[in-house]
């Protein structure tokens, strides 16, 4: 089973300011690699797959980078509807298996 | 508008059983892989299971090997999963997932997600 591991567990940042956020593979998935935002009591929301590939209705400030073991999702100027739980995701093996999130709190 | 609406949650004793549903619309249903996940109470994200566009193929974790059994109705664009021997541990919220890719659903994200149905298994 590929482990998937986000860092940091919890990020607290500033409306405007730059949001980097972490994930690593145990091994490599390629660019098989998807990001989604998870907001309180709701179901999570496909954000980025294929690592940079930005799905429909999220703005260009987000930005997913990386291949193989690597990868980072950027939020260029963070808003308030920003603020949630993000979970990385590897689709190259079975199990899928998801990082343990990192939350994106404001600061 | 793809449209993906969980069932069949609730409280499920241990040892006992539970059969969800997922109902979908928005889509040519019978063309994609469809999964479930799991999220248990203040955790994470966990991948249940999954079933090819057909139904002929089907992957499960390890979590639910041997217990839970994936299943889909393409006449009535529904997708279920039978639960047996309901432990604690598989209380959680069970969300419906679409795979994106179509053909190409083996290297594909999940790409719609339902609003989730909660299990609790307690006695």
């Amino acid at each position: 089973e590929i482990v998937m591991t986000q860092s940091p567990a919890t990020l607290s940042v500033s409306p405007g300011e730059r949001a980097t956020l972490s994930c690593r593979a145990s091994q490599s998935v390629s660019s098989n690699l998807a990001w989604y935002q998870q907001k309180p009591g709701q179901a999570p929301r496909l954000l980025i797959y294929y690592a940079s590939t930005r799905a429909t209705g999220f703005p260009a400030r987000f930005s997913g980078s990386g291949s193989g073991t690597e990868f980072t999702l950027t939020i260029s100027s963070l808003q308030s509807e920003d603020f949630a739980i993000y979970y990385c995701q590897q689709y190259n093996n079975w199990p899928r298996t998801f990082g343990q999130g990192t939350k994106v709190e404001i600061k | 508008e793809v449209q993906l609406l969980e069932s069949g949650g609730g409280l499920g004793q241990p040892g006992g059983s539970l059969r969800l549903s997922c109902a979908a619309s928005g889509f040519i249903f019978s063309t994609y892989a469809m999964s479930w996940v799991r999220q248990a109470p203040g955790k994470g994200l966990e991948w249940v299971s999954v079933i090819s566009g057909s139904g002929d193929s089907t992957y499960y974790a390890d979590s639910g090997k041997g217990r839970f059994t994936i299943s889909r109705d393409n006449s009535k664009n529904t997708l279920d999963l039978q639960m047996n021997s309901l432990r604690a541990e598989d209380t959680a919220v069970y969300y419906c997932a679409k795979i994106g890719g179509g053909s190409s659903w083996i290297s594909s994200p999940f790409d719609y997600w339902g609003q989730g149905t909660l299990v609790t298994v307690s006695s």
